[in-house]
């Protein structure tokens, strides 16, 4: 069973398009993080939440506590974009944190 | 800035070999963990430690054994490496400040292959 679903697994998106990656979970959280990992490995943390909605430039990230489902939008996308985005929870018992098995967006010029 | 090192990015190793990750972070962090990721499904947690000498099995355990014998370092073991076991495998740490504003951060990953 997967903890943590993400949709879509790919996407590709020409340059200036709005882009949303949905997450769901099935666990109580305690937060919830959005992930980006681009190609040769390394994993950044875009955002934490734990409820309601945050904002880093073009980057919107959106939380529904109630309906256990989480939002990822990248407004005027742009091919430094292209990476693989992963939903995250952290449950709200003890350390574990479980991970989707994320989305990879190819933006196109 | 928290800094998270692993010893190698790339490693190709035979199978039937021991093969030690080793996991460095500056930060004094109490959590640390071990996790691999392979397409299509994600990032799996292998082990995690919330003190020296502490550990717990993750999702996968099998075929793996880890040590924690000081706080900045945490170690992965390949008993005896299978092709199974080719994969990338990533480190993070946790910071355990007030809620919310605990935070997970990744080391740059090794990529092992079994041959």
């Amino acid at each position: 069973k997967n903890e943590v679903e993400q949709s879509p697994q790919n996407l590709t998106a020409q340059e200036g398009e709005f882009i949303t990656i949905n997450c769901s979970y099935s666990v109580g959280i305690s937060a919830l993080h959005w992930l980006q990992q681009h190609p040769g490995g390394g994993i950044v943390s875009l955002f934490m939440l734990s409820s309601g909605k945050k904002k880093h430039g073009r980057l919107i990230a959106t939380i529904n506590i109630q309906e256990k489902h989480s939002s990822l939008h990248i407004t005027a996308s742009h091919p430094r974009d292209s990476a693989v985005y992963i939903c995250a929870v952290r449950a709200n018992t003890g350390n574990q944190f479980y991970f989707g098995t994320g989305t990879s967006l190819t933006v196109i010029p | 800035d928290v800094k998270v090192t692993q010893s190698s990015r790339y490693l190709v190793k035979r199978t039937g070999e021991k093969v030690f990750l080793e996991c460095v972070q500056d930060m004094d962090h109490e959590n640390m963990f071990w996790y691999r990721q392979d397409p299509g499904l994600g990032l799996r947690l292998i082990y995690f430690s919330y003190d020296v000498k502490m550990k717990e099995k993750g999702d996968i355990p099998e075929g793996y054994s880890v040590s924690r014998e000081k706080k900045e370092r945490f170690s992965l073991i390949l008993e005896s490496a299978s092709t199974n076991q080719t994969s990338m495998y990533l480190c993070a740490t946790l910071s355990l400040g007030a809620f919310p504003t605990y935070e997970q951060y990744f080391g740059p990953g090794t990529r092992l292959t079994v041959t």
